[in-house]
């Protein structure tokens, strides 16, 4: 089934550790985003990518990276994890044509940084 | 500045009632307008999307309506259940960028 997939969903780690956040989908989707999201409130765009080797930063000003060296993987990471980084991050993907104005989101990684 | 503003920021209903959630948007141009369910610790799920040119959409229990001179949008849920506990997002697309809004919480209580 296609889908849209996040590993893991729950993160509890150290200050100072790398940590990376998975994100896989198999719709064959060319544009990928990351998310993050504080609790109750809205949705802040941290990275995008529009197809393989491109990748860029979003609205919100973030220390984490990503990359996009398939289609189907654009995972996230955080070289030194700090309480700041508390967050849940979702990562969603979208299409071409029709699909070009609709977000699949993943079930989201919820991390905290002690 | 672009922006999506909601309203109630938080609503209690007993089960089997209706309701009606409410967006005021600022986004200027509009393109389009969607509305997300968004459960607790899970990622949001889209509901509806709407152009300019639409002025209702339903999927199921749920109604969406756009008036685009009064950039207002409002989500109806009728007969409302349990299930239906979760945050309503709704969403205003600038040309390529989404502008979110930070949801309504919706607890439907037994």
């Amino acid at each position: 089934e296609a889908d849209i997939y996040q590993t893991p969903r729950y993160l509890v780690i150290g200050t100072g550790k790398k940590i990376t956040l998975e994100c896989s989908q198999t719709m064959g989707h060319d544009k990928m985003y990351w998310y993050q999201q504080d609790p109750g409130m809205e949705l802040h765009l941290i990275h995008y990518s529009y197809g393989v080797n491109s990748t860029e930063k979003g609205d919100l000003s973030s220390e984490s990276t990503v990359s996009r060296i398939r289609t189907e993987h654009f995972p996230l990471t955080l070289e030194s994890a700090r309480p700041s980084h508390t967050s849940q991050y979702l990562c969603a993907s979208s299409g071409t044509g029709a699909g070009a104005n609709v977000l699949t989101f993943g079930a989201g990684s919820r991390l905290t940084v002690l | 500045k672009n922006q999506v503003e909601q309203s109630p920021q938080s609503l209690i209903i007993l089960e089997g009632k209706n309701c009606t959630l409410q967006c005021n948007y600022t986004v200027s141009p509009f393109s389009n307008l969607r509305w997300y369910k968004q459960d607790t610790g899970r990622g949001p799920v889209s509901l509806t999307i709407m152009t300019f040119s639409e002025n209702t959409k339903s999927n199921g229990r749920y109604t969406a309506t756009l008036d685009a001179d009064t950039k207002q949008s409002s989500l109806h849920i009728t007969a409302s259940q349990l299930s239906d506990s979760a945050s309503y997002i709704c969403v205003v697309s600038l040309r390529n960028k989404l502008i979110f809004g930070a949801g309504t919480r919706l607890a439907v209580h037994p």
